[in-house]
């Protein structure tokens, strides 16, 4: 069975600039959460999708969104891209709703702002 | 202030060493999670621990949640190059339905 995949692997964009990263989970699979990776603040939740509605959300401001499809794919956006938000994106499904299902994570977005 | 402390934050070690990593709360947790990443990689799932003093064993990595249930350990035995990478302990919230992580122990094993 395939693993999580998102695309792409690697981004440089700049400042006030947008970005959309894609994330397919494993077959089956319906949640689908979001998380950043920074070294200062490490792994933060973002969000989590199930059944293409958001169910759970993090503490980050409102340029951050998502939304998931009918096949479970799931996207998200940061719009007005700044300096801090360079960071690896990642993402991660289950089987069903809720962060304490086991989460397998993607090989993540790496996100350059320059 | 991480709601989940580990130490060390780093850990640079010979082939052959023992070592052990601390994942620490002053929160109750109903299990927790441990996590290997190594660069380029997502985390990948090791272990979760549910019963407070339950023990854990994965080939040379023992794992242990604490009696009252917040805090844990991860104790390397004989460590190999191939164990390097970050090890994240991480717990679920209920308020707020998501999984928190520790800031993590970079591990790197010299051969």
């Amino acid at each position: 069975k395939a693993g999580v995949t998102q695309t792409p692997r690697y981004l440089i964009k700049t400042r006030g600039q947008q970005v959309t990263l894609s994330c397919s989970p494993i077959s089956g699979h319906r949640s689908v959460s979001w998380y950043q990776q920074t070294p200062g603040q490490g792994l933060q939740f973002l969000f989590e999708y199930f059944s293409e509605t958001q169910r759970n959300k993090g503490n980050f401001p409102g340029r951050f969104s998502g939304r998931q499809f009918s096949n479970s794919r799931s996207e998200m956006n940061v719009s007005t891209l700044e300096l801090g938000d360079s960071a690896l994106y990642l993402c991660a499904s289950s089987l069903v709703l809720g962060s304490s299902d086991t989460q397998y994570f993607g090989p993540g977005t790496r996100l350059t702002v320059l | 202030t991480q709601l989940l402390e580990q130490s060390p934050q780093f850990l640079s070690i010979q082939e052959g060493e023992n070592l052990t990593v601390y994942c620490n709360s002053s929160s109750v947790f109903s299990s927790l999670q441990w996590y290997r990443q190594e660069p380029g990689e997502g985390p990948v799932l090791l272990v979760t621990v549910v019963t407070g003093g339950e023990v854990k064993k994965l080939k040379r990595l023992t794992f242990q949640f604490g009696d009252a249930r917040k805090d844990s350990s991860l104790h390397i035995t004989a460590a190999q190059p191939g164990d390097t990478g970050l090890y994240l302990c991480a717990a679920y919230m209920e308020y707020g339905n998501k999984l928190v992580f520790g800031a993590g122990t970079i591990l790197r094993v010299k051969s």
